[in-house]
């Protein structure tokens, strides 16, 4: 069936340290894919998408994340995590028009 | 200006009553997006219209109706509503034809069933 996974429900960190939340999906054709936040109390923002080229994307706020075609996967990184950027995260993958089940991030100052 | 704005943002009501709610975009967008977001954070897409026309219609209990008057308006209309229909409902957008671009998000309206 095809599906969106986002393997890490709630991840704690400390700032400055590093992060890294899973994304897969099960899809054997085209994709499009997203990265949004969604800070607490507000609507989902885009923070970075990929179409197409480089792999490897960057976006808003020093986030980045790389698409791996052959592990249908599309992890989001941060070198280093402040605690304004605890939030929800989600993945969305198209055209399944659906997203992942999110992951709570919690920066502790 | 707001790019995609949908009203009220709160809704309190009783079980079995009806309720709307109105989203406008400003974007110029092809397609209109309705999503539900339950008590967990889990976004589900319900409704999809492109042009006016509805593209994707998933599994939702048929007192759930949208109507797209014209591209930039998708409402959506609640009958005999139930607790379980507590949640935010987000409206979304965006460019082109369906299940392609980046969604543009309004603020969420959440919708209390009592």
């Amino acid at each position: 069936a095809q599906s969106v996974s986002q393997h890490n429900h709630h991840v704690i960190l400390s700032e400055a340290a590093s992060l890294e939340l899973g994304c897969n999906y099960s899809y054997g054709g085209t994709v499009n894919l997203f990265w949004y936040v969604q800070y607490p109390g507000q609507h989902l923002q885009l923070l970075l998408k990929y179409f197409s080229g480089d792999p490897l994307v960057k976006g808003i706020k020093g986030f980045e994340a790389e698409f791996i075609k052959s592990k249908f996967s599309f992890n989001l990184r941060k070198p280093s995590v402040q605690w304004s950027d605890t939030a929800e995260y989600f993945c969305a993958v198209l055209p399944l028009m659906r997203f992942g089940a999110g992951t709570r991030l919690t920066v502790k100052p | 200006d707001t790019a995609v704005s949908q009203t009220p943002k709160y809704l309190v009501t009783q079980m079995g009553n009806d309720k709307s709610i109105k989203c406008e975009q400003n974007l110029g967008h092809d397609t209109m997006y309705w999503y539900k977001q339950d008590s967990k954070k889990f976004l589900k897409i319900m409704f999809s219209y492109n042009n006016k026309e509805l593209i994707i219609n998933e599994t939702v209990p048929n007192r759930f109706s949208p109507k797209s008057p014209d591209k930039a308006h998708l409402n959506l209309h609640i009958n005999s509503l139930e607790l379980g229909d507590s949640a935010v409902y987000f409206c979304a957008s965006s460019q082109g034809t369906y299940n392609t671009g980046e969604l543009f998000f309004g603020e969420g309206s959440r919708l209390t069933v009592l």
